[in-house]
């Protein structure tokens, strides 16, 4: 199984700052078709978890230009150019490329 | 406007039964993959299952193979997961989403296997 590694676990930053999360496969995931299926989704406290960026760095419709997602291989990144308060949530990476599907584990980002 | 529906969860003893379902609605129901995916209480999620367009094929995570089931009626705009032989480690919400890779989820249902 590929396994998905998010640091950092826990993220404090403050509203206005940028923030960064990152996430590292233990395997490549270039899918045979070209394409590589990493996708990052957040979930504020008490809801369902919402998918912001899939295939590496394509936002979903709906999500804040302030987010972006960008990496190759095995290493990715997920940015917040500015953090605001409904940002607040834990964000998950999640590989798709093979089965079973896996996802990190999560990064907790709250305001200082 | 997408919307994702879960019912069928509840309390259930060990080695017990339930069928979860999810009523979709405003996509066209049969141009999509559907999965099911899982969170223990305060843990992070898990991928539990997908099914193609037609039903024809499914895949089903190692932790559950042999005891679930995923399966979808297109004729009822509808996505199911049958249970069979639950332990108290499948405890979880189990969350309903479009595609194989999650798009939109629903609002999840509650599974709590216990004595």
């Amino acid at each position: 199984d590929v396994v998905m590694t998010q640091s950092p676990l826990s993220l404090p930053v403050t509203l206005g700052q940028p923030a960064s999360v990152s996430c590292r496969s233990s395997q490549s995931l270039v899918h045979s078709d070209g394409n590589t299926y990493l996708s990052w989704f957040q979930q504020r406290p008490g809801q369902s978890p919402r998918r912001l960026i899939y295939k590496v760095s394509n936002r979903d419709s709906g999500v804040p230009d302030r987010f972006s997602g960008s990496g190759s291989g095995t290493d990715f990144t997920l940015k917040i150019s500015r953090v605001e308060a409904e940002d607040v949530g834990v964000y998950y990476c999640m590989q798709g490329t093979q089965r079973p599907l896996t996802f990190g584990g999560g990064t907790k980002v709250e305001i200082k | 406007e997408v919307h994702l529906v879960e019912s069928g969860g509840g309390l259930v003893q060990p080695g017990g039964s339930l069928r979860l379902s999810c009523a979709a609605s405003g996509f066209t129901f049969n141009n999509y993959w559907m999965s099911w995916v899982r969170q223990a209480p305060g843990k992070g999620l898990e991928w539990v299952a997908n099914i193609n367009k037609d039903g024809s094929e499914k895949f089903h995570v190692d932790s559950v193979k042999g005891r679930f089931t995923i399966s979808r009626d297109n004729t009822k705009n509808s996505l199911y997961l049958q249970m069979n032989s639950l332990r108290v480690e499948d405890t979880a919400v189990y969350y309903c989403a479009r595609t194989y890779h999650f798009d939109y989820w629903g609002q999840g249902a509650l599974v709590t296997v216990s004595s």
